[in-house]
């Protein structure tokens, strides 16, 4: 299994330019999280889905942000508008079930100038 | 809101040293994960310990859940230059949690550098 993948691994974009994330989650696994790290606030949780419906979307800073998943193997995450403040390294994750060990991509750091 | 709070927050340690990390919440978790992370990468589980009172060893790893099922420790014995990284604890919220049903929630974490 490749594990999950994300994509782009680095996206530097200029303020107010739309930006997309993207994610494919380990197959068979029924729940995948978007979450955020920074050195102030650590690993956040932005929104998560089970069987591609949104659970939980508590976490997404603003309207700004959006997540969708279409099929159980894609997910995307979208900025738009982007400002400087969004600049973080944004992880994809996937689990087979409730309360079971995350699987986490290797980030796409983005930076927004 | 349950919060996980990570003890020290920095470690720097020589070779062979001991060490332990603590993950304190005031809340109850269902189990509680522990996760490495390099730099560059996603974090990447260790373990998990779902029973209060429960210890697992992985190598020179070990660790213990507390009874009450709300703390946590890590202990590393003669650490390695390996063993350099960011190291997550992560509590699963209980079923009565709602939509937080099985979401973690991260501690801030515990920087470890190993010298040589």
């Amino acid at each position: 299994d490749a594990g999950v993948i994300q994509s782009p691994r680095h996206e530097v974009t200029e303020m107010g330019q739309e930006v997309t994330l993207r994610c494919k989650p380990i197959s068979g696994h029924d729940y995948l999280f978007w979450y955020r790290q920074t050195m102030m606030r650590g690993l956040e949780l932005l929104i998560y889905f089970n069987n591609n419906v949104p659970i939980d979307d508590s976490g997404m800073p603003e309207d700004r942000f959006s997540a969708k998943m279409p099929n159980a193997s894609f997910s995307t995450l979208k900025i738009q508008p982007s400002e400087p403040r969004d600049s973080a390294v944004y992880f994809c994750a996937s689990s087979p079930h409730r309360g079971a060990g995350y699987t986490f991509g290797s980030g796409t750091r983005l930076t927004v100038v | 809101t349950q919060l996980l709070e990570q003890s020290p927050q920095f470690l720097s340690i020589q070779e062979g040293e001991n060490l332990t990390v603590y993950c304190n919440s005031s809340s109850v978790f269902s189990s509680l994960q522990w996760y490495r992370q390099e730099p560059g990468e996603g974090p990447v589980l260790l373990v998990t310990v779902v029973t209060g009172g429960e210890v697992k060893k992985l190598k020179r790893l070990t660790f213990q859940f507390g009874d009450a099922r709300k703390d946590s420790s890590l202990h590393i014995t003669a650490a390695q230059p390996g063993d350099t990284g960011l190291y997550l604890c992560a509590g699963a919220h209980p079923r009565a949690g709602g939509t937080s049903y099985g979401k973690l929630t991260f501690g801030q974490g515990t920087i470890l550098t190993v010298h040589p």
